[in-house]
């Protein structure tokens, strides 16, 4: 299995604030990354794919960068409803879909 | 507007079978994609079961292969999940989902619909 590896585990920040979360994989993914939001209760859903794109629905200051081992999910300017724990999946293997194991966006 | 609800039972026994179903409404899943299963234990991440193909074609996740059946119904446009020998370690929330492979990759999938998820706790 590819193994991801998100970092922070947690972050605390404030509304108006850049976030930056890291997600790295165990090998080169190419851009075969995924993001996701969870809020509590509820079900995932979808932000970016392949590294970059934005899915259907999702606000512009959402962004993604990075490819091979390494990729970047960026919130330019944190808005209160942004306060979730994030999630990225690899879908470069044929084998397994893997998910890293989730940075938590808390209220500073 | 896609939607996916999940069904089946709450509380299941160590070693016997997990059983749900998922229903999908505003799609037929004889059209295309694939879809699957997901779960996450309380409090932690996210697992990939596998999914299913309106054809039959499955893929399933080489942890759990052994112990995995996904299967469809396109009469009533739904699918269902059987987990077998079950564990305390197979307690989690159960999301069905739709999978979908972005637009110039050959392989691979993301979720770009997810049922509401059914908690499933194994007990005696």
């Amino acid at each position: 299995d590819i193994q991801m590896t998100q970092s922070p585990s947690s972050l605390s920040a404030s509304v108006g604030d850049r976030v930056t979360i890291t997600c790295r994989a165990s090998q080169g993914i190419s851009n075969s990354l995924a993001w996701y939001q969870q809020k509590p209760g509820k079900a995932p859903k979808l932000l970016l794919y392949a590294a970059s794109r934005l899915a259907s629905g999702v606000p512009s200051r959402f962004s993604g960068s990075g490819s091979g081992t390494d990729c970047t999910l960026t919130i330019s300017s944190l808005q209160p409803e942004d306060f979730a724990t994030y999630y990225c999946q690899q879908y470069y293997s044929t084998l397994a879909l893997t998910f890293g194991g989730g940075t938590k966006v808390e209220i500073k | 507007q896609v939607q996916l609800q999940e069904s089946g039972p709450g509380l299941v026994k160590p070693s016997e079978t997990l059983s749900l179903t998922c229903a999908v409404s505003g799609y037929s899943i004889s059209s295309a994609y694939y879809w699957g299963w997901l779960r996450q234990p309380p409090g932690k991440g996210l697992e990939w079961i596998g999914n299913i193909y309106h054809s039959g074609n499955t893929c399933y996740n080489p942890s759990l292969k052994s112990r995995v059946t996904i299967s469809v119904d396109t009469s009533k446009n739904q699918f269902s999940l059987k987990l077998s020998s079950v564990t305390a370690a197979d307690t989690a929330v159960y999301y069905c989902a739709r999978h979908s492979r972005p637009a110039g990759y050959s392989s691979g999938w993301t979720v770009d619909y997810w049922g509401q998820g059914t908690l499933v706790t194994v007990s005696s």
